[in-house]
C-alpha cells in the first residue's frame, strides 16, 4: 500500500536552531515528492517538487532532498516566521495526478 | 502565477440544508481539480477528483451523493454539501493542477460549520 511517513510530528527549535525534517515513503513507482507549507486555517503553499533520487531544491533557508526512500527538508538558521505545519505528498501512480499525503510536521520556532 | 481561489472562506448552516463551495483557478487553466477535507490537526484526505466535463472520481467511503461535485470549466469547480450535518464541519480545501503538470495548487480553504 502506498505510504507517506512524516517524523517528528512536532518540533520545537530556537531561533537559529538548525534542524531537519523527515519524509519517508512507499510507493510503487515514483512520479514526484512535493512539499507544502501550511500555516493555520490557509490552505498549503506549494515549496518544493523533487522527482528523482539525489535531486535537491533550495529556497531561502530551505532545501530539500530525496533519496529511494525518503526525503529531507533541511531548515538553516530558522526565523520565527517558519513556524507552520510542513506536509509531505507523493504522487500516486495512475492517473490524474492523486496526491497521498504525509500527516505533517508542526515546527514552532522560538525567539 | 498559478493562484487558486475559493468561496466562501467560512460559511455556518443549520442542519439539513446545502452548502456550494467554489473552487476557482484565477491565472491557469486547470485540467484537474481535487477536493480535500481535514479535521484539527490531521493532515488532508482526498474526497475526490474532477476533470473538466467529465464525472468525478471519489476515494472509497467519500459518499457521491451528498458531495456533489460539479467541474464545468477549465476554471471553476464546485463542492455541494448537501443535507448538511453537524459532523460535516470541517475544513474543505480544494486544489488545482495543469495538464501534464504533477504539482498542485492549493486554495486558502473553506470553513463550514453546520449548526
Amino acid at each position: 500500500e502506498d505510504q507517506v511517513t512524516q517524523s517528528p510530528e512536532a518540533l520545537r527549535l530556537q531561533e537559529g536552531e538548525s534542524s531537519s525534517l523527515n519524509c519517508s515513503y512507499t510507493v510503487s513507482g515514483l512520479r514526484g515528492l512535493f512539499w507544502y507549507r501550511q500555516d493555520p486555517g490557509k490552505g498549503p503553499e506549494f515549496l518544493f517538487t523533487l522527482y528523482s533520487a539525489g535531486e535537491e531544491k533550495e529556497k531561502e533557508r530551505l532545501k530539500a532532498t530525496l533519496t529511494k526512500k525518503e526525503s529531507f527538508l533541511h531548515i538553516t538558521a530558522p526565523k520565527p516566521e517558519d513556524s507552520a505545519t510542513y506536509l509531505c505528498a507523493v504522487q500516486a501512480p495512475g492517473g490524474y495526478n492523486k496526491l497521498i499525503f504525509g500527516a505533517g510536521t508542526r515546527l514552532a520556532v522560538h525567539p | 502565477g498559478a493562484v487558486v481561489s475559493q468561496h466562501p472562506s467560512r460559511v455556518i448552516c443549520k442542519s439539513g440544508t446545502s452548502v456550494k463551495i467554489e473552487c476557482r483557478s484565477l491565472d491557469f487553466q486547470a485540467t484537474t481539480m481535487f477536493w480535500y477535507r481535514q479535521f484539527p490537526k490531521q493532515s488532508l484526505m482526498l474526497m475526490a477528483t474532477s476533470n473538466e466535463g467529465s464525472k468525478a472520481t471519489y476515494e472509497q467511503g467519500v459518499e457521491k451523493d451528498k458531495f456533489l461535485i460539479n467541474h464545468a470549466s477549465l476554471t471553476l469547480s464546485t463542492l455541494t454539501v448537501t443535507s448538511a450535518h453537524p459532523e460535516d464541519s470541517s475544513f474543505y480545501i480544494c486544489s488545482a493542477s495543469l495538464a501534464g503538470n504533477y504539482e498542485q495548487y492549493f486554495g486558502p480553504g473553506t470553513r463550514l460549520t453546520v449548526t
